[in-house]
C-alpha cells in the first residue's frame, strides 16, 4: 500500500513569506507526527495528532509554527514570516495506535 | 530524562566487511527501540525495532541488533555489508509522555562503504 506522502519535496521561499508543508498519513494510522531535521540540531519532535486533536504542541519552535489536520487524515504545517533559521528538512510520520511509526521522504525547505 | 547517545558519528568500512554502529540509550523504564536508515535525500526507513521478548532482532537487508538491558545499548550490525549500506543510521526510544508516545532520536551515524 501507499506509504506517508509529503509534498512538496522541495520548497525554497524568501525570508518571510509564509509556507505550508503537507503530510497525507498511511490509511488508517490515527498518529501523526511532523518532526525536523536541521544541520546541529538532529531531529526534533515538533507535534503529536491522535485524530484530529493535538495534545502536545510544546515541540513547536515558535508561535509562527502552527500545525492542523483534518477528517483525521491529511495535515499541514504552516510557518508563517519564515526566517532562515527554518531552513531544514520537516519529515512526517505516522502510526497505528502509537506503535512503530513511518515517515516521509520528507520536504526540504531553504529559505533565502 | 530519556536519551540517545550514538557512539560514532562516522563509520567507514569496506565492502564486504563487517559494520557496528553502537548505540546506548537512558530509559526510565523498559523501553522500545528503533533503528531507522536514511538514504541520501530519502526519508527515514524502519531497519527493525525491538518492543520485548527476544533481545536478538533481525531487519531488513541483513541487519540485525542486540538489545542489552544492563549495558543499556542496542548496537545494530551487519555481517557483510554492500556499497549500497552508504547511509546514515539513527537510533531512537520511544518515550511515553503525556498520554502518547514521541520518538527521541541519537544524533546519527554516517556509514561509508567504500569498494
Amino acid at each position: 500500500g501507499a506509504g506517508v506522502s509529503q509534498s512538496p519535496s522541495n520548497k525554497v521561499t524568501e525570508k518571510g513569506k509564509d509556507v505550508e508543508l503537507r503530510c497525507d498519513p498511511i490509511s488508517g494510522h490515527t498518529a501523526l507526527y511532523w518532526y525536523r531535521q536541521s544541520l546541529g540540531q538532529g531531529l526534533e519532535f515538533l507535534i503529536y495528532f491522535q485524530g484530529n486533536s493535538a495534545p502536545d504542541k510544546s515541540g513547536l519552535p515558535s508561535d509562527r509554527f502552527s500545525a492542523e489536520r483534518t477528517g483525521g487524515s491529511v495535515s499541514t504545517l504552516t510557518i508563517q514570516r519564515t526566517q532562515q533559521e527554518d531552513s531544514a528538512v520537516y519529515l512526517c510520520a505516522s502510526s497505528f495506535l502509537q506503535n512503530i511509526q513511518y515517515f516521509g521522504a520528507g520536504t526540504r525547505l531553504s529559505v533565502l | 530524562a530519556q536519551s540517545v547517545t550514538q557512539l560514532d558519528s562516522h563509520v567507514s568500512v569496506s565492502e564486504g566487511t563487517p559494520v557496528l554502529l553502537r548505540c546506548n540509550y537512558s530509559s526510565s523504564y523498559s523501553p522500545s527501540l528503533f533503528w531507522y536508515v536514511q538514504h541520501p535525500n530519502k526519508g527515514l526507513q524502519l531497519l527493525l525495532k525491538y518492543l520485548s521478548g527476544s533481545t536478538l532482532v533481525k531487519g531488513i537487508n541483513g541487519f540485525e541488533a542486540e538489545f542489552n538491558k544492563s549495558q543499556t545499548s542496542f548496537h545494530l550490525r551487519k555481517p557483510s555489508v554492500h556499497i549500497s549500506d552508504t547511509a546514515e543510521y539513527f537510533c531512537a526510544v520511544s518515550v511515553f509522555s503525556g498520554g502518547y508516545n514521541k520518538l527521541i532520536f541519537g544524533a546519527g551515524t554516517r556509514l561509508a562503504v567504500h569498494p
